[in-house]
């Protein structure tokens, strides 16, 4: 596609219900990663992808999230049992090979109530 | 570990005004640095880059130059319109791939 694509754009869920958003990066993009942008956190670093390996998972959080990567293309971030303090856009991005400019998605906004 | 600190916001100027915004850093090694600005309703986009000390990104007239004796990496622009609103954030990144190391962002507000 044109650009990076993040569904859903907007998530509203209740406490302790698992969430999947999902992200499309640029067509042959090989190096695809996780952010959060929370209020009072700034944005975070959570995984980077190459290909479908994950040689970085240091930012994840908690054993409640988890990302895979399928076909060297979709990722899917899963986070389990969703606790208020999971609020946040998170945004995908991707690039082309490791070092070379990212290009972010327009996030999912996440909502625990 | 590595860290990025920039100015609060919001900073509040009038168009053509001199805007700074400042960012300075904590890092091992010799990273590279970045500025990206978040526009109303729209994903986060690059704006410049500085990989090597004394090197000066520049980009729609805005430009920041790599000090490694201050360990600063501030953002400039000598008139800025109102169409420059936006959150900027002050990056970084050590490692051999794009693990950006952000800092808080600071809210521009440019008012006719």
């Amino acid at each position: 596609g044109a650009g990076v694509s993040q569904s859903p754009s907007n998530k509203v869920t209740e406490k302790g219900k698992d969430v999947e958003l999902r992200c499309d990066p640029i067509s042959g993009h090989t190096a695809l990663y996780w952010y959060r942008q929370s209020l009072g956190q700034g944005l975070e670093f959570l995984i980077y992808f190459q290909g479908n390996s994950a040689p970085d998972k240091s930012g994840l959080p908690s054993d409640r999230f988890s990302a895979e990567r399928t076909g060297g293309s979709v990722s899917t971030l899963t986070i389990q049992r969703t606790q208020q303090e999971d609020s946040a856009v998170y945004l995908c991005a991707s690039s082309s090979s490791a070092n070379e400019k990212l290009f972010f998605g327009s996030g999912t906004q996440l909502s625990v109530l | 570990g590595d860290s990025v600190t920039q100015m609060e916001g919001p900073v509040t100027l009038s168009e053509e005004a001199f805007l700074t915004i400042n960012c300075t850093y904590t890092a091992t090694g010799y990273p590279s640095l970045f500025w990206y600005v978040q526009y109303p309703g729209e994903g986060l986009q690059l704006l410049l880059k500085a990989t090597k000390a004394d090197d000066k990104g520049s980009n729609k007239g805005f430009e920041a130059t790599y000090r490694k004796e201050t360990t600063s990496f501030h953002l400039e622009k000598g008139s800025v319109q109102v169409s420059d609103s936006a959150v900027y954030f002050c990056a970084l990144t050590g490692g051999g791939y794009n693990k950006l190391i952000f800092g808080a962002g600071t809210r521009l507000a440019v008012h006719p």
